[in-house]
Formats: structure tokens, C-alpha cells, sequence
């Protein structure tokens, strides 16, 4: 069974730290993403990446960064948090075809202060 | 711009019967769609897919409908259980583009 782990469940930080949010798959996937979760407005994909350090913005890039050091190790940076950034975020793999379909971690809560 | 629309927010259904949830899409080089379904403080899990060379793919309970000239997919629940109630995405690819588009969401509620 495909294994998405994100290093945290709840997350609380204040406006203006660095805030990392880590994501572990164990199926040698080539594809990682993370997205955001907010009422009312879906599933935004923020960046995503389909091989070791490489990546490629998604919708809402803005004030993120994130790092692909490892194949099964994707990194989502909030550079300076702020309110407006409090979510869930979602994490996912996926092998590299279309039929192969994204799996996803349990979310990271986060709340900016 | 919504490429991918479901359009009904929410749908109540009763335990035994059929849930019909529904997405349209606007792009017509979208050519893989997929359901997910989503409990709350999780995260969303693959359903089912299609690819556009098909028009029905059914895997036990569901079923689902693709309408190429209409750009109308349906996803069909049969017998609904109080345990599918859960926000239902669909979601679709275009080409070789990695991205997913993803819909709002419908949240599917089966009353026992």
C-alpha cells in the first residue's frame, strides 16, 4: 500500500517565521505535489515536482518555495508566514502516467498567529 | 475559470439508494478523468477513473459515466451506504500536462 506521510497533523506558527512543512512517500514515485485546502474553493495546487530537484510552480505559488533533495522527500517552505496562509495542506505522489493516480498524506493543519 | 464544475454543492440521498454525482468540464483536451473522495481531517482517496476512450468504468458499488459531446461525467453510487458520506472531487488531465484540474467538490451525505 502506497504510504504519503506528513510530519504533522496540527501546526500552530506566528506570522513571519519560516515554516516547513515535510512530506515522506515510500513507492519511489516520481511525482510530488503539494496543494492547499480552504471552504468553498477546492483542491489549489501550489507547486509540484517530477523528479529530483525539480519543480514546477502550480496556481498559488506566491510566498511559498519548496526543495526536492530526495526522490521520496518533497519540502514545502513558507518563506514568511502569514495569516492568510492558515490551511490544510495536502501532499500526494503519483508514478509517472496518468492511469497511476495521485496518493495523498492526512494534511497538515496549520495555523498562522 | 473552473475547467472541471460540479455544480451541486451537496447531495442528501437515503441509505439503499442510488447517488448520482455529477461534473462537467469545459476543456476538450481533457482526455483522463478520476474520482476521489474525501472524509474530513483526511486526505482525499482515488475512487475510480476513465479514460476518454471509454464512456462507462464500473468497480463494484461504482460507476462511472462519460459523455464526451456533452463534456458530462457522472459517478454512480449503488447501494449509497452511510459510510460514502464524504466530499466527492472529480478531477481531470489533459495530454501530457502533470497538473490535475480538480472540482469544488460535492458533499454527499446518506442518511441510515
Amino acid at each position: 500500500d502506497v504510504k504519503v506521510t506528513q510530519s504533522s497533523r496540527y501546526l500552530v506558527k506566528r506570522t513571519g517565521e519560516k515554516v516547513f512543512l515535510e512530506c515522506v512517500q515510500d513507492m519511489d514515485h516520481e511525482n510530488m505535489f503539494w496543494y492547499r485546502q480552504d471552504p468553498g474553493l477546492g483542491l489549489r495546487l501550489i507547486y509540484f515536482s517530477y523528479d529530483v530537484k525539480m519543480k514546477e510552480k502550480g496556481d498559488i505559488p506566491e510566498g511559498y518555495s519548496v526543495s526536492r533533495e530526495k526522490k521520496e522527500r518533497f519540502s514545502l517552505i513558507l518563506e514568511s508566514a502569514s495569516t492568510n496562509q492558515t490551511s490544510m495542506y495536502l501532499c500526494a505522489s503519483s508514478g509517472q502516467w496518468k492511469n497511476q493516480p495521485q496518493h495523498f498524506g492526512d494534511g497538515t493543519r496549520l495555523s498562522i498567529l | 475559470d473552473q475547467q472541471v464544475k460540479q455544480n451541486s454543492p451537496s447531495l442528501s440521498v437515503q441509505e439503499g439508494r442510488i447517488s448520482i454525482l455529477n461534473c462537467d468540464y469545459t476543456n476538450s483536451m481533457f482526455d483522463y478523468f478520476l474520482w476521489y473522495k474525501k472524509y474530513p481531517a483526511e486526505g482525499p482517496t482515488f475512487l475510480i477513473s476513465i479514460s476518454s476512450i471509454k464512456d462507462k468504468n464500473e468497480d463494484g458499488r461504482f460507476t462511472v459515466f462519460l459523455n464526451k459531446s456533452a463534456k458530462h461525467l457522472s459517478l454512480h453510487i449503488v447501494p449509497s451506504q452511510p459510510g460514502d458520506s464524504a466530499v466527492y472531487f472529480c478531477a481531470a488531465y489533459a495530454g501530457n500536462n502533470r497538473k490535475l484540474i480538480w472540482g469544488l467538490g460535492t458533499s454527499l451525505a446518506v442518511n441510515p
